[in-house]
């Protein structure tokens, strides 16, 4: 059984490029997460997606958006890229009706780097 | 706003004795609790989780004790082996709030 896969696995880009990572959710998980993880600190939620649209979302300004596929897969887009936005990415899915169980699966994810 | 404080950045410990990793939290809402474990190149694992309802909770050879009052938990590992060297992350949640909030993470060494 696949977990929660993360495309790509690294990546390079410029200041004021955009990016696109990717994520496909656990087979039986129908909601995906985002978190950012900067060097030395905890993951930061960014936003959860179920049924396509965006349920909650963190403390993130509006370059990060998100989409989710009919398929659960799910999509982080960064826009004007900044150099702070150099951190690792995770995907977590979940199964929303778990309720309390909050059995979040991660994936390994991206690893950004804005030069 | 540190709303979930992870006080130790590391732990070292022998094997075969117990690991204790501790976590602050402030926000009164939190009321279910988290603790993952995360391998270098690898995803956050989860662990083990208490609801604000219970004082503990034992998973095997993990167990994790909450104090609201003080607004604590803590993750005793018993016995550490050395597979279990990895960093320890506490996370919180609040009711229908679906977004975790973690600590900065404890780096626990278990040396043979």
């Amino acid at each position: 059984d696949a977990g929660v896969t993360q495309s790509p696995t690294h990546l390079i880009k410029t200041r004021g490029q955009q990016v696109t990572l990717r994520c496909s959710p656990k087979s039986g998980h129908d909601t995906v997460s985002w978190y950012q993880q900067a060097l030395g600190q905890g993951p930061q939620f960014i936003f959860q997606y179920y049924e396509e649209e965006e349920r909650q979302r963190g403390n993130f300004p509006d370059r990060f958006s998100g989409h989710q596929f009919p398929n659960y897969s799910s999509e982080l887009n960064v826009n004007a890229l900044l150099l702070g936005d150099s951190a690792l990415y995770l995907c977590a899915s979940s199964y929303l009706p778990a309720g309390a169980d909050y059995g979040y699966t991660f994936g390994s994810g991206t690893r950004l780097t804005v030069v | 706003d540190q709303q979930v404080k992870q006080n130790s950045p590391s732990l070292s410990v022998q094997e075969g004795r117990i690991s204790i990793l501790n976590c602050d939290y402030t926000n009164s809402m939190f009321d279910y609790f988290l603790w993952y474990k995360k391998y270098p190149a690898e995803g956050p694992t989860f662990l083990i989780s208490i609801s604000s309802i219970k004082d503990k909770n034992e998973d095997g050879r993990f167990t994790v004790f909450l104090n609201k009052s003080a607004k604590h938990l803590s993750l005793h590992i018993v016995p550490s082996q050395p597979g279990d060297s990895a960093v320890y992350f506490c996370a919180a949640t609040a009711g229908s709030n679906y977004k975790l909030t973690f600590g900065k993470g404890t780096l626990l060494t278990v040396n043979p």
